[in-house]
């Protein structure tokens, strides 16, 4: 069964440095999100990508938050500058909106640490 | 802007008896809503999911309800197993992307 991959599976880093979490989405899906989860917390929406172009953000995607699909299987989350408070697992996910009731396939995550 | 919330942070129930996890939402005008379970150190996986002109949805073991009147969401388990011991999140379903609730941890007592 296809599924949603993400590398690495933990990221530890200093805070002020820039990371690359990558993910590699179901080769036929079409949308492409990323969510974090704060330890203990709900999943938060971050970002959603279709066509080459962010569709939508929330508040927490801010100017450090970038996403990009360099080829046609990676969709990567830049931050460019972590802070403590970005230590979170970071889901990848994506879609194929030609189905009726749409599903997002969660990847297993990317637990970043900013030390 | 929307709420999804749960009314229980924790469910335990013997192996074998049903499990019933409960969401309330607050946007009325959400389409579909989607349950979600999570294992430790993995992602959300789907389970089921209801469009908000159904009141109910079955799928193996498992059954949604969905009341408008009130805005509450249901995840029904039957039989439940020590395989489903996990947090079941209810999500809403904006434009394009997912808002989560807060969780309930489902424990299944052997």
């Amino acid at each position: 069964e296809p599924e949603v991959t993400q590398t690495p599976s933990h990221q530890v880093t200093q805070m002020g440095q820039e990371v690359i979490l990558r993910c590699v989405p179901i080769s036929n899906h079409l949308y492409f999100y990323w969510y974090r989860q704060i330890l203990g917390q709900k999943v938060e929406f971050l970002v959603s990508f279709y066509n080459n172009e962010i569709s939508e953000k929330s508040e927490i995607f801010d100017d450090q938050f970038s996403v990009e699909r360099p080829d046609g299987s990676n969709f990567t989350l830049k931050i460019r500058s972590t802070k403590l408070e970005d230590s979170a697992m970071y889901f990848c996910a994506s879609s194929d909106r030609d189905r009726y009731f749409y599903e997002q396939y969660f990847g297993p995550g990317t637990r970043l640490t900013v030390t | 802007g929307e709420s999804v919330g749960l009314h229980l942070p924790t469910l335990s129930v013997q192996e074998g008896d049903n499990s019933i996890i409960n969401c309330a939402y607050s946007n009325s005008a959400s389409d579909y809503f989607i349950w979600y379970k999570q294992e430790s150190g993995k992602g959300p996986q789907f389970i089921i999911d209801i469009r908000s002109n159904m009141d109910k949805r079955q799928g193996q073991r498992v059954t949604v309800l969905l009341n408008k009147t009130v805005k509450h969401l249901s995840l029904q388990i039957a039989a439940t197993q020590p395989g489903d011991s996990a947090v079941y999140f209810c999500a809403e379903t904006g434009a394009n992307n997912l808002f989560f609730g807060t969780g309930t941890r489902l424990t299944v007592i052997p």
